[in-house]
């Protein structure tokens, strides 16, 4: 119930494709979904967020896609750059009370050749 | 500001040895949390403290202690390491709780033979 599933494990494109990536989740308590890009040797970092109330969110180059009925949420990148090529995770959080927890997805290495 | 700082950035250690990890980040968040990165499985949440003077557990708890020193300080003790602690260890701050954006510090690359 806790866990955010993360597809595709790693992704190819060229330069000015436009990668996708997929998440899906199952407890409907989650209410904010962030992405975070992350370069070799560095933290994560936060790069778009969505609240379950609004179904898009665009922000430059990048958009998120959010399905509240499926449990799915997506992130679009446009016009894709080689320094884009860092690994992605889409992640999920709660924050009740009591529990206050953001569980990440697995991550997406992403690619972008010239 | 520094944002959020983590030491040490590499430590090897011996099967059995103790260490604790520490943080701490100058951006009077509330909320903390401690995660383990490894190939393939993405972080994981081993505790989090959403305010001083508490903490909890995450998904992946066993093996370690947490200690919510302060509201800046936030560390993650190892009492008998394993090999399967082998990992990037990550912090993480953020102002009001995980509906808002977590700030990472550089990670703690840790070795357990």
């Amino acid at each position: 119930q806790q866990q955010v599933k993360q597809s595709p494990q790693s992704l190819i494109v060229q330069k000015g494709g436009i990668p996708i990536i997929n998440c899906a989740y199952e407890n409907t308590a989650f209410d904010y979904f962030p992405w975070y890009q992350q370069f070799p040797g560095k933290g994560p970092a936060l790069l778009i967020a969505i609240r379950p109330d609004v179904s898009e969110k665009k922000e430059g180059r990048f958009t998120i896609s959010f399905n509240k009925s499926a449990k799915q949420f997506s992130l679009h990148i446009m016009d894709s750059q080689p320094g884009d090529s860092a690994t992605y995770f889409c992640a999920a959080s709660i924050w009740l009370w009591d529990t206050d927890k953001l569980i990440f997805g697995t991550g997406t290495r992403l690619q972008v050749f010239p | 500001n520094a944002g959020v700082t983590q030491t040490p950035k590499f430590q090897v250690l011996k099967t059995g040895q103790s260490m604790t990890l520490q943080c701490a980040q100058d951006m009077n968040h509330n909320s903390m949390y401690w995660y383990r990165q490894d190939p393939g499985m993405g972080l994981r949440l081993i505790y989090y403290s959403a305010s001083e003077g508490t903490t909890d557990k995450g998904e992946v708890p066993n093996g370690y202690n947490v200690s919510r020193l302060n509201k800046r300080e936030f560390s993650l003790r190892l009492e008998s390491a394993a090999p399967s602690q082998t990992s990037v260890y990550f912090c993480a701050s953020s102002l009001l709780g995980a509906n808002t954006e977590a700030f990472f510090g550089q990670g703690t690359r840790l070795t357990v033979v």
